[in-house]
């Protein structure tokens, strides 16, 4: 079944820690983010790549770096994480970065840095 | 700067019309995109307005007026798996997606 996946599902990380969220996608879309949803804040963006071998920031990016080496694959790594980096985070992917294009969301995965 | 206001939370009765209000003032507009989130889960796309008027798809409809910077979702015929989260969305002069906080809507028997 075409779609993203997000793997973990939920982590609980220790504050200093290294971690890599994992998100893949098989619809061949172009563009790719990362969000953060935190309750009464809504989602956030982190960071995109508008196709592989480009990123760029978003509104959040401070404590996080992000790599997109091909169409598919697009991680999301805190070097050193802290207890603010607790929210759940979702992956999501349109066809291009322009127009009229749908995002479509990975199931998320949930983030407690304790 | 982006600025995505909706109410917070809104209850209305199982078969009523319920009606979520989205104001903004962003950098640029490039469409604005409705998306419901059950708990739990990932938002799911519903409604997407780049020109002024009514979308209607099924049940629900979505309008939109750019001069005023003002968008609704209408929900009809409300069922309990309506129950969810609604989240405006802006695209903006960038074309990246700016969120509102979401209205959470119960759905009462």
């Amino acid at each position: 079944i075409a779609g993203i996946t997000q793997a973990p599902t939920s982590q609980i990380l220790a504050a200093g820690r290294r971690m890599t969220l994992r998100c893949t996608q098989d619809m061949r879309h172009n563009a790719m983010y990362w969000y953060r949803q935190d309750l009464g804040l809504g989602l956030r963006l982190i960071h995109y790549s508008n196709t592989a071998g480009t990123t760029g920031k978003g509104e959040v990016p401070d404590g996080y770096s992000v790599s997109r080496a091909n169409t598919d694959d697009f991680p999301l790594t805190l070097a050193s994480a802290v207890p603010s980096q607790t929210s759940v985070y979702f992956c999501a992917s349109s066809a291009t970065s322009g127009s009229v294009d749908t995002q479509y969301f990975g199931p998320g995965t949930r983030l407690t840095v304790l | 700067g982006q600025n995505i206001d909706q109410p917070t939370e809104m209850t209305a009765t199982e078969g009523a019309i319920v009606q979520i209000n989205c104001t903004y003032q962003t950098s640029g507009f490039n469409g604005l995109f409705w998306y419901q989130q059950h708990a739990g889960e990932a938002p799911t796309f519903l409604s997407y307005n780049v020109l002024d008027g009514l979308e209607e798809k099924g049940r629900f409809s979505s309008f939109l007026s750019r001069s005023k910077g003002y968008s609704y979702l209408l929900l009809k015929e409300l069922q309990m798996k309506d129950s969810a989260s609604y989240l405006c969305a802006v695209r903006g002069g960038d074309y990246k997606l700016s969120f509102g906080a979401g209205t959470t809507v119960t759905v009462r028997a």
